[in-house]
């Protein structure tokens, strides 16, 4: 979706860098999902933010949401190879409609 | 606890014919979606039910493609007839429907892979 913008598209990083991703709205953010997906597999849920300047961490990974709550990011320490899969952000734009608007994904690889 | 069930989790059939998919969501969730999802993009929302209520259903195209929650608990999607860009992973979720949340945390199923030739 153009309205929710994920970078990068796709990362390749060593066992043990850290790695940050980013999910940027063009509008205000009323709640924001990051989900993991291995390939052939649905999605699984990580954390979801909803207030201005939150942070929420499980294990190694951590998802902000900035103040503005129009990007949040999603930040992973020593990474591993079970990292490796694609991270969506999805999206409470805050409409009528309530439903989730997700970004295109970006895909991580992690080489041992 | 049991997740969120599809079947089947692949499908080839040649365009023009019919195909269905089946979702059992988890137990006690009142919200069922179904979502279609292009390769190298996110879900997209086709179908949203509160209990056997389509309570959206916008993003349907409804020329082709149907649903049903008769019980308000397993659904199905189908499509009839299937198109070359019908092409896809289709994707059932499921979530309470009663936090106070705007938008509920969602469970996602495995998916079906659709391969029309």
């Amino acid at each position: 979706s153009q309205e929710l913008e994920q970078s990068p598209q796709s990362l390749i990083v060593q066992e043990g860098k850290n790695l940050t991703i980013n999910c940027t709205s063009s509008k205000t953010l009323y709640g924001l999902y990051w989900y993991k997906q291995k390939y052939g597999e649905g999605l699984i849920f990580l954390m979801m933010l909803q207030k201005g300047g939150e942070e929420k961490s499980h294990e190694k990974i951590t998802a902000k949401l900035d103040e503005k709550k129009q990007q949040s990011s999603l930040h992973i320490t020593a990474s591993q190879p079970s990292h490796a899969g694609i991270y969506l952000c999805g999206a409470d734009m805050g409409d009528s409609s309530y439903k989730l608007i997700f970004g295109s994904g970006t895909r991580l690889l992690v080489r041992p | 606890e049991a997740g969120v069930v599809q079947s089947p989790r692949y499908k080839i059939i040649e365009k023009k014919q019919p195909v269905a998919f089946w979702c059992n969501p988890i137990s006690g969730h009142n919200t069922l979606y179904w979502y279609l999802q292009n390769l190298g993009q996110g879900p997209e929302l086709l179908i949203r039910y509160e209990n056997e209520e389509a309570v959206d259903d916008s993003q349907l195209p409804k020329d082709r493609f149907s649903a049903e929650r008769l019980k308000g608990v397993d659904s199905t999607l189908k499509i009839q007839p299937a198109e070359l860009g019908d092409s896809a992973v289709y994707l059932c979720a499921s979530s309470q429907g009663t936090s106070f949340l705007r938008v509920d945390e969602q469970f996602f199923g495995p998916g079906t892979r659709l391969t029309v030739l």
